[in-house]
């Protein structure tokens, strides 16, 4: 069993479309994240929830929102996508602070 | 906010090498973490590591968490290690975040 999956995979798209990356995490954790890895490997941080709630928003555009429906999935809109918004997106899962963060294994976003 | 740096940058080993991977973090933490991003882009956790040593097979890890700093051990590298590795830490400051290190890139040639 897949502990956090991501869907899709891949997602090519044409600027300016609005585009939805699935989130689930099946570990019972209750803090889930998105990290955005750019071309040069780099994790930052982009958005926190725990039990549904946002706690973490990392001065990220707000054409990016995500939605937390229950506590085992986070999924990420994106707005009017821009080049610039290229990258691999990793959602993440941890239950609390103190303990190992788990990562899906990516969506790949390329925007021509 | 908290800065994490790793050393080296590049690495490259012959199969069967030993090295040593630095992570230096500038304030406490509450949670540190080795990844290793394989070459099809999948994060593996390595391990969880605030303080102490752990060993998993030819990988160790050492956190000397008063110092700041942590080590990744690989022994007798395998051409499967090649890849980037990470060390992300949390600090103590309660923001619930990890934050990453640049990463070492690992290649290992037969």
């Amino acid at each position: 069993d897949t502990a956090v999956s991501q869907t899709p995979k891949y997602l090519v798209t044409q600027m300016g479309n609005d585009k939805s990356i699935k989130c689930e995490q099946n570990l019972g954790h209750d803090t889930m994240y998105w990290y955005k890895q750019d071309s040069k490997k780099f994790l930052k941080i982009m958005f926190s929830y725990n039990n549904k709630e946002l706690i973490i928003n990392e001065t990220v555009p707000n054409r990016f929102s995500p939605k937390s429906p229950d506590k085992a999935h986070l999924n990420l809109h994106i707005n009017s996508l821009e080049l610039g918004d290229s990258a691999v997106y990793f959602c993440a899962s941890r239950q609390g602070g103190n303990s190992p963060l788990h990562f899906g294994n990516g969506t790949r976003l390329t925007v021509t | 906010g908290i800065q994490v740096e790793q050393s080296p940058p590049d690495l490259i080993l012959q199969e069967g090498a030993n090295s040593t991977l630095r992570c230096n973090f500038s304030d406490s933490v509450n949670n540190l973490q080795w990844f290793h991003q394989n070459p099809w882009g999948q994060l593996i956790n390595l391990f969880y590591i605030p303080s102490g040593t752990k060993q998993n097979g030819r990988l160790s890890a050492t956190t000397v968490a008063t110092e700041r700093y942590s080590l990744l051990y690989i022994s007798s590298s395998q051409t499967t290690d090649s890849g980037v590795y990470f060390c992300a830490v949390d600090s103590s400051g309660g923001y619930n975040k990890l934050i990453f290190g640049a990463g070492t890139r690992l290649a290992v040639h037969p």
